[in-house]
Protein backbone atom coordinates (compact mmCIF):
# COMPACT_ATOMS: atom_id res chain seq x y z
CA UNK A 1 0.00 0.00 0.00
CA UNK A 2 1.09 3.63 -0.70
CA UNK A 3 2.54 5.37 2.08
CA UNK A 4 1.12 8.69 1.58
CA UNK A 5 -2.32 10.75 1.23
CA UNK A 6 -3.45 13.37 -1.42
CA UNK A 7 -6.53 14.61 -2.32
CA UNK A 8 -8.24 13.45 -5.26
CA UNK A 9 -8.68 16.08 -7.50
CA UNK A 10 -7.25 19.90 -7.78
CA UNK A 11 -7.98 22.74 -10.22
CA UNK A 12 -6.08 25.47 -10.76
CA UNK A 13 -6.11 28.63 -13.26
CA UNK A 14 -3.72 28.85 -15.98
CA UNK A 15 -0.50 30.80 -14.79
CA UNK A 16 -1.21 30.81 -11.06
CA UNK A 17 0.77 28.17 -9.11
CA UNK A 18 -0.19 25.04 -8.68
CA UNK A 19 -0.13 23.57 -5.18
CA UNK A 20 -0.45 20.02 -4.39
CA UNK A 21 -0.08 18.42 -1.38
CA UNK A 22 1.10 15.09 0.41
CA UNK A 23 0.51 13.82 3.66
CA UNK A 24 3.11 10.98 4.55
CA UNK A 25 3.13 11.22 8.50
CA UNK A 26 4.93 7.41 8.48
CA UNK A 27 7.76 8.51 6.79
CA UNK A 28 11.17 7.17 7.94
CA UNK A 29 14.54 9.00 8.17
CA UNK A 30 15.76 7.21 5.10
CA UNK A 31 13.10 7.51 3.18
CA UNK A 32 12.72 10.26 0.17
CA UNK A 33 9.80 11.97 -0.92
CA UNK A 34 9.48 11.60 -5.03
CA UNK A 35 6.66 13.36 -7.78
CA UNK A 36 5.71 11.88 -10.72
CA UNK A 37 3.22 12.68 -12.95
CA UNK A 38 1.48 11.17 -15.45
CA UNK A 39 -0.62 12.84 -18.50
CA UNK A 40 -3.36 10.81 -19.93
CA UNK A 41 -2.25 7.79 -22.23
CA UNK A 42 1.22 8.29 -21.55
CA UNK A 43 3.75 6.99 -18.75
CA UNK A 44 4.58 8.59 -15.50
CA UNK A 45 7.55 11.27 -15.49
CA UNK A 46 9.99 12.23 -13.12
CA UNK A 47 9.40 15.61 -11.77
CA UNK A 48 11.48 15.93 -8.70
CA UNK A 49 12.73 14.11 -4.85
CA UNK A 50 13.76 15.61 -2.22
CA UNK A 51 14.79 14.33 1.46
CA UNK A 52 14.21 17.13 3.83
CA UNK A 53 15.75 20.75 2.29
CA UNK A 54 13.74 21.52 -0.28
CA UNK A 55 14.13 21.51 -3.66
CA UNK A 56 13.82 23.29 -6.99
CA UNK A 57 14.55 22.49 -10.69
CA UNK A 58 12.87 23.73 -13.82
CA UNK A 59 9.82 21.99 -13.72
CA UNK A 60 8.76 22.51 -9.85
CA UNK A 61 9.74 22.86 -6.33
CA UNK A 62 9.14 20.97 -2.98
CA UNK A 63 8.75 22.03 0.05
CA UNK A 64 8.92 19.45 3.17
CA UNK A 65 8.02 20.38 6.34
CA UNK A 66 10.66 20.27 8.92
CA UNK A 67 9.06 17.03 10.99
CA UNK A 68 9.26 15.52 7.12
CA UNK A 69 5.29 14.38 7.38
CA UNK A 70 3.94 16.32 4.86
CA UNK A 71 5.52 17.94 1.58
CA UNK A 72 3.95 20.60 -1.22
CA UNK A 73 5.03 20.49 -4.90
CA UNK A 74 4.61 23.88 -6.64
CA UNK A 75 4.57 24.41 -10.46
CA UNK A 76 4.66 28.07 -10.64
CA UNK A 77 2.88 29.23 -13.71
CA UNK A 78 0.61 25.70 -14.20
CA UNK A 79 -0.11 25.44 -17.83
CA UNK A 80 -2.82 23.64 -19.49
CA UNK A 81 -0.37 20.70 -20.74
CA UNK A 82 0.33 20.60 -16.63
CA UNK A 83 -2.88 18.52 -16.26
CA UNK A 84 -2.11 16.11 -14.94
CA UNK A 85 -2.15 12.94 -12.06
CA UNK A 86 0.25 13.32 -9.39
CA UNK A 87 1.86 10.92 -7.82
CA UNK A 88 3.69 11.75 -4.64
CA UNK A 89 5.62 8.81 -3.76
CA UNK A 90 7.57 7.95 -0.43
CA UNK A 91 10.50 5.97 -1.31
CA UNK A 92 10.79 2.32 0.27
CA UNK A 93 14.21 1.48 1.41
CA UNK A 94 13.50 -2.54 1.22
CA UNK A 95 15.43 -4.47 -1.59
CA UNK A 96 18.53 -2.82 -3.96
CA UNK A 97 16.01 -0.83 -6.22
CA UNK A 98 14.17 1.07 -3.17
CA UNK A 99 10.55 0.71 -4.99
CA UNK A 100 8.01 2.82 -6.15
CA UNK A 101 4.99 2.11 -4.77
CA UNK A 102 2.14 4.43 -6.88
CA UNK A 103 -0.75 5.44 -5.22
CA UNK A 104 -3.71 7.38 -6.99
CA UNK A 105 -2.19 10.27 -6.69
CA UNK A 106 -3.88 14.03 -7.67
CA UNK A 107 -5.73 14.67 -10.51
CA UNK A 108 -5.06 18.34 -11.39
CA UNK A 109 -7.05 20.24 -13.99
CA UNK A 110 -5.82 23.54 -15.09
CA UNK A 111 -8.31 25.42 -16.39
CA UNK A 112 -8.31 28.74 -18.82
CA UNK B 1 15.30 7.14 -30.93
CA UNK B 2 16.21 8.70 -27.26
CA UNK B 3 14.28 7.78 -23.77
CA UNK B 4 12.58 4.55 -23.26
CA UNK B 5 10.03 3.18 -26.45
CA UNK B 6 7.57 0.53 -26.51
CA UNK B 7 6.01 -1.52 -28.96
CA UNK B 8 3.28 -2.21 -30.02
CA UNK B 9 1.43 0.82 -28.52
CA UNK B 10 -1.60 -0.96 -29.02
CA UNK B 11 -2.17 -4.39 -28.68
CA UNK B 12 -5.56 -6.75 -29.13
CA UNK B 13 -4.99 -10.45 -28.53
CA UNK B 14 -7.61 -13.34 -27.89
CA UNK B 15 -6.85 -15.82 -24.71
CA UNK B 16 -5.43 -18.33 -26.68
CA UNK B 17 -2.92 -16.28 -28.36
CA UNK B 18 0.62 -15.78 -27.63
CA UNK B 19 2.53 -12.59 -28.46
CA UNK B 20 4.86 -10.25 -26.82
CA UNK B 21 5.77 -6.64 -25.61
CA UNK B 22 9.25 -5.31 -26.33
CA UNK B 23 10.75 -2.00 -23.73
CA UNK B 24 14.44 -0.63 -25.21
CA UNK B 25 16.05 1.82 -23.18
CA UNK B 26 18.81 4.15 -24.73
CA UNK B 27 19.57 6.04 -21.87
CA UNK B 28 22.88 3.20 -20.72
CA UNK B 29 20.70 1.99 -17.86
CA UNK B 30 20.84 -1.12 -15.86
CA UNK B 31 17.80 -1.29 -14.04
CA UNK B 32 14.31 -2.53 -16.02
CA UNK B 33 11.22 -2.88 -14.81
CA UNK B 34 7.71 -3.76 -15.61
CA UNK B 35 4.12 -2.07 -14.46
CA UNK B 36 0.82 -2.83 -15.43
CA UNK B 37 -2.12 -0.01 -14.97
CA UNK B 38 -5.23 -1.27 -14.80
CA UNK B 39 -8.54 0.88 -15.17
CA UNK B 40 -9.08 2.94 -12.29
CA UNK B 41 -5.90 1.32 -10.49
CA UNK B 42 -2.46 2.51 -9.40
CA UNK B 43 0.48 1.34 -11.22
CA UNK B 44 1.60 -2.02 -9.99
CA UNK B 45 5.37 -3.17 -10.01
CA UNK B 46 5.17 -6.94 -11.99
CA UNK B 47 8.80 -7.47 -12.67
CA UNK B 48 12.63 -6.18 -11.96
CA UNK B 49 15.69 -6.60 -13.96
CA UNK B 50 19.00 -5.74 -12.44
CA UNK B 51 21.79 -6.01 -14.68
CA UNK B 52 19.82 -8.37 -17.16
CA UNK B 53 19.14 -10.38 -13.52
CA UNK B 54 15.34 -10.55 -12.24
CA UNK B 55 15.81 -9.33 -8.88
CA UNK B 56 11.90 -9.03 -8.37
CA UNK B 57 8.49 -11.04 -9.41
CA UNK B 58 5.97 -9.01 -7.32
CA UNK B 59 3.34 -12.31 -7.39
CA UNK B 60 2.80 -12.07 -11.00
CA UNK B 61 0.95 -15.00 -12.73
CA UNK B 62 3.12 -17.07 -14.81
CA UNK B 63 1.00 -16.36 -17.80
CA UNK B 64 3.20 -12.97 -17.86
CA UNK B 65 7.00 -14.09 -18.98
CA UNK B 66 9.45 -11.19 -18.86
CA UNK B 67 12.88 -11.53 -20.79
CA UNK B 68 16.05 -9.77 -20.63
CA UNK B 69 18.80 -10.39 -23.24
CA UNK B 70 20.50 -7.35 -22.16
CA UNK B 71 20.52 -3.87 -20.21
CA UNK B 72 19.14 -1.89 -23.18
CA UNK B 73 15.95 -4.29 -24.05
CA UNK B 74 12.91 -6.29 -21.94
CA UNK B 75 10.35 -7.77 -23.20
CA UNK B 76 6.58 -9.25 -21.72
CA UNK B 77 5.57 -12.89 -23.29
CA UNK B 78 2.16 -13.18 -22.69
CA UNK B 79 0.53 -16.10 -23.43
CA UNK B 80 -3.60 -17.73 -22.12
CA UNK B 81 -4.02 -14.57 -20.90
CA UNK B 82 -7.17 -13.38 -19.29
CA UNK B 83 -9.70 -10.22 -20.34
CA UNK B 84 -9.03 -8.81 -16.79
CA UNK B 85 -5.42 -8.74 -18.04
CA UNK B 86 -6.95 -5.12 -20.06
CA UNK B 87 -4.45 -2.69 -18.64
CA UNK B 88 -1.36 -0.21 -20.01
CA UNK B 89 1.49 -2.01 -19.71
CA UNK B 90 4.61 -0.29 -18.91
CA UNK B 91 8.13 -0.32 -19.09
CA UNK B 92 10.94 1.66 -17.17
CA UNK B 93 14.33 1.92 -16.77
CA UNK B 94 16.83 3.12 -14.27
CA UNK B 95 20.61 3.44 -12.74
CA UNK B 96 20.70 0.32 -10.60
CA UNK B 97 21.44 1.80 -7.59
CA UNK B 98 18.84 3.06 -4.38
CA UNK B 99 16.75 6.31 -5.15
CA UNK B 100 17.83 6.76 -9.04
CA UNK B 101 14.89 8.10 -10.80
CA UNK B 102 12.82 5.59 -13.36
CA UNK B 103 12.36 7.15 -16.84
CA UNK B 104 8.95 5.01 -18.28
CA UNK B 105 8.03 4.58 -21.69
CA UNK B 106 4.96 5.57 -23.02
CA UNK B 107 3.39 2.00 -22.74
CA UNK B 108 1.61 -0.81 -24.74
CA UNK B 109 -2.68 -1.04 -24.34
CA UNK B 110 -3.31 -4.37 -24.21
CA UNK B 111 -7.09 -5.62 -24.46
CA UNK B 112 -7.70 -9.59 -24.38
CA UNK B 113 -10.85 -10.14 -26.02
Amino acid sequence: DAKTTQPTSMDCAEGRAANLPCNHSTISGNEYVYWYRQIHSQGPQYIIHGLKNNETNEMASLIITEDRKSSTLILPHATLRDTAVYYCIVRPSRGSQGNLIFGKGTKLSVKP
Amino acid sequence: ETGVTQTPRHLVMGMTNKKSLKCEQHLGHNAMYWYKQSAKKPLELMFVYNFKEQTENNSVPSRFSPECPNSSHLFLHLHTLQPEDSALYLCASSQPSLYNEQFFGPGTRLTVL
